[in-house]
């Protein structure tokens, strides 16, 4: 066990709703970084938090924010959900944000139908 | 952004066999992670491996950064051994990883 716990572990949505998706990191670890892995595909970063700013974004649109508390657990939020949403969402915790060893938690199964 | 490639893509061979994947990144790297993606979706570390090789079990992995690739190595392959693995290297504040190797050890 890597000690990054995410829940849900499955959720089913509907086109054009929200979802909020939680991660908790590991003890001591200051560094939350989120992960979308479509089906068949390698992850895709998201985003990354460090100490409670945003420290880098990919490629994803602005109806995909973020939060990390002052514990470090952290928030990924999708507004006006798509279809092509529908993916493994994977949260993984590190001692440092820049080439410190990342730890995943076991993931969040998104649907959208 | 710095380029991951992985081959082969898939790998089927019969238990007690060995196998080598393969990692190329295309770009200078001050670290490298190799995971193993269970059926159920968690990425499980395999090896933290910016340069050198290391051992863990059956398994070893050997990255030569000057090269620019790393390989990992399975031996007496299990059934248990199955899954996806991924290599993964960062850039900034991001991991890159790349389209993983699908294995299939079968009994």
């Amino acid at each position: 066990e890597t000690g990054v716990t995410q829940s849900p572990t499955h959720l089913i949505k509907t086109r054009g709703q929200q979802v909020t998706l939680r991660c908790s990191s590991q003890s001591g670890h200051n560094t939350v970084s989120w992960y979308q892995q479509a089906l068949g595909q390698g992850p895709q970063f998201i985003f990354q938090y460090y100490r409670e700013e945003e420290n880098g974004r990919g490629n994803f649109p602005p109806r995909f924010s973020g939060l990390q508390f002052p514990n470090y657990s952290s928030e990924l939020n999708v507004n006006a959900l798509e279809l092509d949403d529908s993916a493994l969402y994977l949260c993984a915790s590190s001692l440092d944000s820049q080439t410190g060893e990342l730890f995943f938690g076991e993931g969040s199964r998104l649907t959208v139908l | 952004g710095i380029q991951v490639e992985q081959s082969p893509p898939d790998l089927i061979l019969q238990e007690g066999a060995n196998s080598t994947l393969r990692c190329n990144f295309s770009d200078s790297v001050n670290n490298l992670q190799w995971f193993h993606q269970n059926p159920w979706g968690q990425l499980i570390n395999l090896f933290y491996i910016p340069s050198g090789t290391k051992q863990n079990g059956r398994l070893s992995a050997t990255t030569v950064a000057t090269e620019r690739y790393s390989l990992l190595y399975i031996s007496s392959s299990q059934t248990t051994d199955s899954g996806v693995y991924f290599c993964a290297v960062p850039g900034g504040s991001r991991l890159t990883f790349g389209e993983g190797t699908q294995l299939t050890v079968n009994p």
